[in-house]
């Protein structure tokens, strides 16, 4: 069945560092994939989406590029900030019911 | 707000009780998911309602869950005899109808099972 796999955190950065969070999926079709973030004590938003073959994804700072060709849709950014830390989750939708199938997550913490 | 309520956002019960959780939808938004969220993983989908349209239950674990959704009102989530491994973060996310409208999440009813 589809599925998403991100890279294990916790990840932790200094501030202004580069980040990357690896997202590969598996799916059938031509999926839709996204990056949801959610903050400590907060509920769970949509950063960034991308809904075809090289579409590229951009949110504060934030960006993912799909790739077809190696299944993936890394989140980068090119200078971290302290409010950045949170819980990044890489999602994809595939049905047209828009269902969202979701990786683990992976834990961003940003230090001074 | 205009956000995606839930109710209640904390809920401890003992095992073998059963629980109702309840969502009340952003206005407007035909489409209604629950989710379910247990301690260090990602969201594993529940059930879909769209519009009058049969609902979606392809992801309901065993058939202890169910859910109600009257048109495009609030949704309940009903577990009955719970257990242990109930225990989970329950979010609901409403979306507009149209293809590609992203999902606004409520905040989520943490159960916990004694």
């Amino acid at each position: 069945g589809d599925s998403v796999t991100q890279m294990e955190g916790p990840v932790t950065l200094s501030e202004e560092a580069f980040l990357t969070i690896n997202c590969t999926y598996t799916a059938t079709g031509y999926p839709s994939l996204f990056w949801y973030v959610q903050y400590p004590g907060e509920g769970l938003q949509l950063l960034l989406k991308a809904t075809k073959a090289d579409d590229k994804g951009s949110n504060k700072g934030f960006e993912a590029t799909y790739r077809k060709e190696t299944t993936s849709f890394h989140l980068e950014k090119g200078s971290v900030q302290v409010s950045d830390s949170a819980v990044y989750f890489c999602a994809l939708s595939t049905s047209n019911t828009g269902k969202l199938i979701f990786g683990q997550g992976t834990t961003l913490q940003v230090k001074p | 707000g205009a956000g995606v309520s839930q109710s209640p956002s904390n809920k401890v019960t003992e095992k073998g009780k059963d629980v109702e959780l309840r969502c009340d939808p952003i206005s407007g938004h035909t489409a209604l998911y629950w989710y379910r969220q247990r301690l260090g993983q990602g969201l594993e989908f529940l059930i879909y309602f769209q519009g009058n349209s049969a609902p979606d239950k392809s992801g309901l674990p065993s058939d202890r869950f169910s859910a109600e959704r009257t048109g495009e009102s609030v949704s309940t989530l009903t577990i009955q005899r719970t257990q242990q491994e109930d225990s989970a973060v329950y979010l609901c996310a409403t979306e507009p109808r149209g293809s590609n409208q992203p999902q606004h999440f409520g905040d989520g009813t943490r159960l916990s099972i004694l």
